[in-house]
């Protein structure tokens, strides 16, 4: 497995604002998943990032929203822009680890945003 | 096109009963399931995952699945439940590199 780290782990922010989500892991991957996790729900997501090219968006998604970065096989961001209520979300990184395709997924343990 | 129905939104047991969490798919393909569960304020954690090999998976923490695939069902089992298993399941698949498609998750409450 790996460890995944999130920081921050929660936040209260105002409307407007961009806050920048920092997932770190401890061994190399090659893809690393972002997902929103609205109250009472399941996980929807938002992008994939693999290292060295850019993040490929779900439908409903768009990079000016929720810009990705992802400089080495060990960390990525995601930054949710110009929030709003409605962003007010469980936000949580994940990678696949083991070879082949299909593998399982492990997660941090999420950044809870509350948006004013 | 790939999906995930868990039947329950919310389990109730006593502790010491077993443990029954069902979930279905539907897959073009031959799916790999995983069970998830999280616990308030944490991330998901992986119980347990089925790739095609051994149809009755065993998972941590004493839970168990078992893969019918004429039935297209991955329940969740556990013979009797702790008070330290009350928290959400997601039931999730992926199949032929799709992204993984998770279930609209169960609630389990476990009463002394």
């Amino acid at each position: 497995s790996a460890v995944i780290s999130q920081k921050p782990s929660r936040d209260i922010c105002q409307r407007g604002t961009s806050l920048t989500i920092q997932c770190q892991v401890d061994s190399q991957v090659t893809m690393m998943f972002w997902y929103r996790q609205q109250p009472g729900q399941s996980l929807t997501l938002i992008a994939t990032a693999n290292q060295g090219s850019e993040a490929t968006y779900e439908s409903g998604f768009v990079i000016d929203k929720f810009p990705i970065s992802r400089p080495n096989l060990t960390f990525s961001t995601l930054t949710v822009s110009n929030m709003s209520p409605e962003d007010s979300s469980i936000y949580l990184c994940s990678v696949e680890v083991g070879m082949g395709g299909n593998q399982p997924q492990h997660f941090g343990d999420g950044t809870r945003l509350s948006i004013l | 096109a790939q999906s995930v129905t868990q039947l329950d939104s919310h389990v109730s047991v006593s502790e010491g009963t077993p443990v029954l969490l069902r979930c279905n798919y539907s897959s073009s393909y031959s799916p790999s399931l995983f069970w998830y569960v999280q616990h308030p304020n944490k991330g998901l954690q992986l119980l347990l995952k089925y790739t095609s090999a051994a149809t009755l998976v065993k998972g941590i923490n004493g839970f168990e699945a078992e893969f019918k695939k004429s039935e297209t069902s991955f329940h969740l089992t556990k013979p009797s439940a702790h008070m330290s298993d009350a928290a959400e399941y997601f039931c999730a698949l992926n199949s032929g590199n799709t992204p993984l498609v998770f279930g609209k998750g169960t609630r389990l409450s476990v009463i002394a």
